[in-house]
């Protein structure tokens, strides 16, 4: 079974400022997809970006990139010019490409980084 | 595209009540979810639909757990004879059902057991 682990419960950075967040997992598989989602307090979870386990290059989406590192196991957040509406917990997630699999289809969460941004 | 909608959003029961919860998924999307998230912690998965058809279920959802999607559409999660471990955040997600894709989640419904 597929494994996520984020090691940082918390984490805090100040406006304008880089933060990164950390995430591992454990798979046998080769072909997958590993996501990073944003629960603000009390508001809905959403999509934040998204890796495709066979591309090289890290995703990039406006002030959010990843470090991609398939043979370490490695899939950490870079959030650059963090701003106040940053602030949420933030899941990394797993999900298997292997249509039929036991674990096709689903998400694999972490147990979540919460993030402060100090003004 | 109105997303994926939740309701209740909040629900309070007395243990050994039966709860149904709803979700309806965003237009056209043919994957459900369906995962239960407890306080300071990841969502976990317990369920989800192709259509109708239920495809797989986590070793989570008990026999007191069932779920349905009747015409593809809409969702129904039920808790039957609630229990004060079933307290959580219960969220639903939907998906189009292509190889790449993403997962939409709902609000969430909070059920808190007595």
């Amino acid at each position: 079974a597929q494994t996520v682990t984020q090691s940082q419960p918390e984490m805090s950075v100040q406006e304008a400022e880089t933060v990164t967040l950390s995430c591992t997992y454990d798979t046998s598989e080769s072909d997958y997809y590993l996501f990073w989602y944003k629960q603000p307090p009390s508001r809905q979870m959403i999509l934040v970006i998204r890796q495709e386990a066979y591309k090289q290059q890290n995703a990039t989406e406006n002030r959010f990139s990843v470090n991609f590192q398939k043979a370490a196991k490695s899939f950490s957040l870079k959030i650059s010019d963090s701003q106040l509406g940053d602030a949420a917990m933030y899941f990394c997630a797993y999900r298997s490409a292997y249509a039929g699999g036991t674990s096709y289809g689903k998400l694999t969460f972490g147990q979540g980084t919460i993030l402060t941004v100090h003004p | 595209d109105t997303g994926v909608s939740q309701n209740p959003r909040h629900k309070i029961t007395k243990r050994g009540q039966n709860v149904t919860f709803r979700c309806d998924p965003i237009s056209e999307h043919n994957r459900l979810y369906w995962y239960r998230q407890t306080l300071g912690q990841g969502p976990e998965f317990l369920t989800y639909f192709q259509n109708e058809a239920q495809l797989e279920k986590s070793r989570l959802l008990s026999d007191r757990f069932s779920a349905e999607r009747p015409k593809g559409s809409f969702s129904t999660l039920e808790i039957q004879r609630t229990e004060q471990g079933d307290s959580a955040m219960y969220l639903c997600a939907s998906s189009p059902g292509r190889q790449q894709e993403t997962q939409y989640f709902g609000p969430g419904t909070r059920l808190l057991v007595l």
